[in-house]
């Protein structure tokens, strides 16, 4: 029952290094996201993969950069991390248009 | 650009008593769908409760019910008999085609 895995769960970086945050689901969903949560703050989506194959900028797409590896796999890469890229990850996914999207743990990444 | 208000911050309620939520949306968009996420401090993003913007019934589950108004654009949620377990950040959401907006969430505090 795993639903939607990310890893890692936390994670401390250093201002130029990069960080490739995996995320991986067994729901067989088509979709997938990245979002960052920064406090005082909803959700922002980062990318999106409305199917494999395809991927699309989302609200805050600058600094990252994503891979939709197969149906179950997305990753998010920070090439060279920065301060203002510390936030709690969350990677989400979902089997339809319009149905809820289903949320992993997050990571809480931080950019020293 | 759709955007999502939640204009309380923080709210309270006693425990068994019944809280009302608030959130506004914009859209031009006829066709799309509302959610209400709970956030628990485990950081879990958790569905509450889902409204197609085509259905005039306003959804109910269980103790969590929404007073949805297409035309003021409105969509609070109403949680009856409150327990100390409802105690979280909430996250009004919209969703038309592949993106999800998130609101900037309400801290409910349940007090015993």
């Amino acid at each position: 029952n795993a639903g939607v895995t990310q890893t890692p769960k936390f994670q401390v970086l250093k201002t130029g290094q990069s960080m490739t945050l995996q995320c991986a689901q067994d729901m067989n969903h088509n979709s997938m996201y990245w979002y960052r949560q920064d406090p005082g703050m909803g959700l922002r989506l980062i990318y999106y993969s409305a199917s494999e194959g395809t991927t699309d900028k989302g609200e805050v797409p600058n600094g990252y950069n994503v891979s939709r590896l197969n149906k179950r796999e997305f990753s998010l890469r920070l090439e060279s991390a920065a301060p203002s890229q510390t936030s709690v990850y969350f990677c989400a996914s979902r089997l339809k248009p319009h149905q809820p999207q289903h949320f992993g743990d997050g990571t809480r990444l931080s950019i020293l | 650009a759709q955007t999502v208000t939640q204009s309380q911050p923080e709210m309270s309620v006693q425990e068994a008593e019944t809280v009302t939520l608030s959130c506004t949306y914009d859209t031009s968009e006829s066709d799309y769908y509302l959610f209400w996420y709970k956030q628990p401090p485990s950081r879990q993003m958790i569905l509450v409760i889902r409204q197609e913007a085509y259905k005039q019934q306003n959804a109910t589950e269980n103790r969590f019910s929404v007073n949805f108004q297409k035309a003021a654009k409105s969509f609070s949620l109403k949680i009856s008999d409150s327990q100390l377990g409802d105690a979280a950040m909430y996250f009004c959401a919209y969703m038309v085609g592949s993106r999800l907006t998130f609101g900037e969430g309400t801290q409910l505090t349940v007090n015993p």
